[in-house]
């Protein structure tokens, strides 16, 4: 059974589309975070929810725009697609965050989003 | 502002060779350091050092933090062709609006040749 799992693997788009990723886990997390990882491979925080609250916004465009239905799902819709919002998108879980405990945070495939 | 500087950048090795991967830190009031590997795909995660776990072990793969130094070696003995990826540090801090806010480094890209 997969942990955490985003769809679509793969998403190729014109640029001023409009488009979502969406991501599940079953792990029972609380906690769960979207990162992005450009071209140089570095790993950047975008956002993270916990139990349906938004915890984590980090300086983002506005254009990107997460929801969080319940504790297990969290997608990332993005407006007006730019050519930089080329990127691969990883959706990430972990137990809730708390004063006491750092819980290391599980990561899904990844949707590789190409904007051209 | 948070920084996690990992070296080397790459390095080849033969099937059999010791790897040591270097991560250091600037972080506020640090809280975890954790290690990913990385292949194709989704980030794997190897190992979480706290300040009350400052050293961790599984198999072949062996990491220990040294918060004097703001640093952290991953140690990969007997190293073979699977273990050919990119090994990534982060870190989080203490302060409460770093929770969970990990900052990864650039990692280190592994290549084991046979």
């Amino acid at each position: 059974d997969t942990a955490v799992s985003q769809t679509p693997k793969y998403l190729v788009t014109q640029m001023g589309n409009d488009k979502s990723i969406k991501c599940e886990q079953n792990l029972g997390h609380d906690t769960m975070y979207w990162y992005k990882q450009d071209s140089k491979k570095f790993l950047k925080i975008m956002f993270s929810y916990n139990n349906k609250e938004l915890i984590i916004n980090e300086t983002v465009p506005n254009r990107f725009s997460p929801k969080s239905p319940d504790k297990a799902h969290l997608n990332l819709h993005i407006n007006s697609l730019e050519l930089g919002d080329s990127a691969v998108y990883f959706c990430a879980s972990s137990q809730e965050r708390t004063y006491a405990t750092p819980y290391e945070q599980y990561f899904g495939p990844g949707t590789r989003l190409t904007v051209t | 502002e948070d920084k996690v500087v990992q070296s080397p950048l790459s390095l080849v090795v033969h099937e059999g060779d010791t790897v040591t991967l270097n991560c250091s830190y600037e972080v506020t009031n640090f809280r975890s350091l954790l290690w990913y590997k990385q292949e194709k795909k989704a980030p794997t995660f190897l190992f979480m050092l706290t300040s009350s776990g400052i050293e961790k072990k599984s198999g072949r793969l062996s990491s220990i933090l040294d918060k004097k130094e703001l640093s952290s070696i991953l140690n990969i003995t007997a190293t073979q062709t699977g273990d050919s990826a990119i090994y990534l540090c982060a870190v989080e801090g203490g302060t409460t609006d770093s929770w969970g806010k990990l900052q990864f480094g650039a990692g280190t890209q592994v290549v084991v040749t046979p």
